[in-house]
């Protein structure tokens, strides 16, 4: 079965620090990957996706992702973190057939706080 | 700008009391889908359109129910609320192919059950 596993539920970075946020993932196929980032009482955004290609994608708000099919991972990015960047962000994978076609599996989110 | 529109933003509704929420866009995607996610949680699917073909998770309580009149419109109904059913309800659209799971997710619908 398809999942997504974030293992970090709460990370702390001072404010200019650079970040990395893990995601490994379970599926057969090559996956379509996703992070997405939310605000507190605010819907979800989408940062940046990975289809096929280049395995460095960039994203808005300067983050970059990197799939590894080795170790099956897409870790998300960012040199240098500002306040603004403090929220929970979710990594998912595209799933399904069939019934489930266009299922989006969520790992269960890393909540960012930026140290000023 | 095209978006996902949700409404309302806050709804409170009474133990039993049927509730609707909204959901619209601008974007003319061919998908719609609603995920309820509780507080800490992952977004979890309930169901989603494709046109109007509905496809139901099999772990989707009967008491969810949807509708989507038009492509721009799609409702979650909820029959009977019972206090589990309060959570944050996210609406999200995608174009299919291979924007299938490129998703567009609107701000959500907080509903609170009394």
């Amino acid at each position: 079965a398809q999942s997504v596993t974030q293992p970090d539920i709460h990370i702390t970075v001072s404010e200019g620090a650079s970040l990395e946020l893990r995601c490994n993932y379970s599926y057969g196929a090559t996956p379509y990957l996703f992070w997405y980032v939310q605000s507190p009482g605010q819907g979800l955004q989408l940062l940046l996706k990975y289809f096929s290609g280049d395995t460095l994608v960039q994203g808005i708000k300067g983050f970059e992702a990197e799939f590894k099919r080795s170790q099956s991972s897409f870790n998300l990015r960012k040199p240098s973190v500002h306040w603004s960047d403090a929220a929970e962000y979710f990594c998912a994978v595209g799933a399904g057939y069939g019934g489930s076609q266009g299922n989006l599996i969520f790992g269960k989110g890393t909540k960012l706080s930026v140290k000023p | 700008d095209a978006m996902v529109i949700q409404n309302p933003r806050y709804q409170v509704t009474q133990f039993g009391k049927p509730v609707t929420l909204s959901c619209s866009q601008t974007l003319n995607h061919n998908v719609m889908y609603w995920y309820q996610q509780k507080s800490s949680q992952a977004p979890k699917l309930l169901f989603h359109y494709y046109d109007k073909d509905f496809n139901n998770e099999a772990d989707t309580p009967d008491n969810f129910q949807s509708r989507r009149p038009n492509t721009s419109f799609c409702f979650l109904d909820i029959r009977s609320p019972g206090l589990g059913d309060a959570a944050m309800y996210l609406c999200a659209t995608s174009g299919g192919g291979q924007g299938f799971y490129e998703q567009y997710f609107g701000p959500g619908t907080r509903l609170t059950v009394t």
